[in-house]
């Protein structure tokens, strides 16, 4: 079975701290996204990569950043919380092919105060 | 861009009874679709997803969808609701990118609530 794992499934910052969010795969997919989910707008796409430190935008990639080292894991950076990046994050990893299905992990929900 | 619209952001049906979720879809190729389920505090679960071939798709825990490129819909039924299908859905276009791989656009979800 394909695995993703979070770090945290729950985590509470300040306002203006570093916040790092870990994600890692097991099953050697070149893909791996960030999404950050919020009611009523449902799944939004923040950052994508598809190989080591390679990185794209997605669709809301403003007080963001990624960090891709190892194939593996892909972290997500708010480089200074807002309490507007409050909401669930999750990741997803897929392989390197059109038709691939993305795999989730469980997500982490952040609180920012 | 590609977008995705889940008219019903809430539906409530009995145990037993048929479900139809809508999903209408804007692409300008021909589309890979998907429907995905999240159950609370958990992620995203894949249902079914269509590629090409046959329009009518059937996923897991018995549901089917079916692919009208005529009116860009891709609905999810199940004939008999169970209470254990309570949940959020969500339905998803993907876009292929240049570095290889599905970017997905959701839709906003509709949550799902079962009567016994």
């Amino acid at each position: 079975d394909v695995k993703v794992t979070q770090s945290s499934r729950y985590l509470v910052k300040r306002t203006g701290e570093k916040v790092f969010l870990e994600c890692v795969q097991d099953m050697d997919h070149e893909n791996m996204f960030w999404y950050r989910q919020d009611p009523g707008l449902g799944l939004r796409l923040i950052y994508f990569s598809y190989d080591v430190k390679m990185k794209e935008k997605g669709d809301i990639p403003e007080g963001y950043s990624v960090s891709r080292e190892k194939k593996e894991r892909f972290s997500l950076i708010l480089e200074s919380a807002s309490t507007n990046q409050t909401s669930m994050y999750l990741c997803a990893s897929s392989l390197r092919r059109g038709q691939e299905t993305q795999y989730f992990g469980p997500g982490t929900r952040l609180l920012v105060l | 861009a590609q977008s995705v619209t889940q008219p019903d952001i809430h539906i409530t049906v009995s145990e037993g009874a048929s479900l139809e979720l809508r999903c209408n879809y804007s692409y300008g190729a021909t589309p890979y679709l998907f429907w995905y389920v999240q159950s609370p505090g958990q992620g995203l679960q894949l249902l079914l997803k269509y590629f090409s071939g046959d329009t009518l798709v059937q996923g897991i825990k018995g549901f089917e969808a079916e692919f009208k490129r005529s009116q860009s819909s891709f609905n999810l039924r199940k004939p008999s609701v169970h209470w254990s299908d309570a949940a959020e859905y969500f339905c998803a276009v993907g876009a292929v990118f240049t570095g290889g791989g599905n970017k997905l656009t959701f839709g906003t979800g509709t949550q799902l609530k079962v009567e016994l």
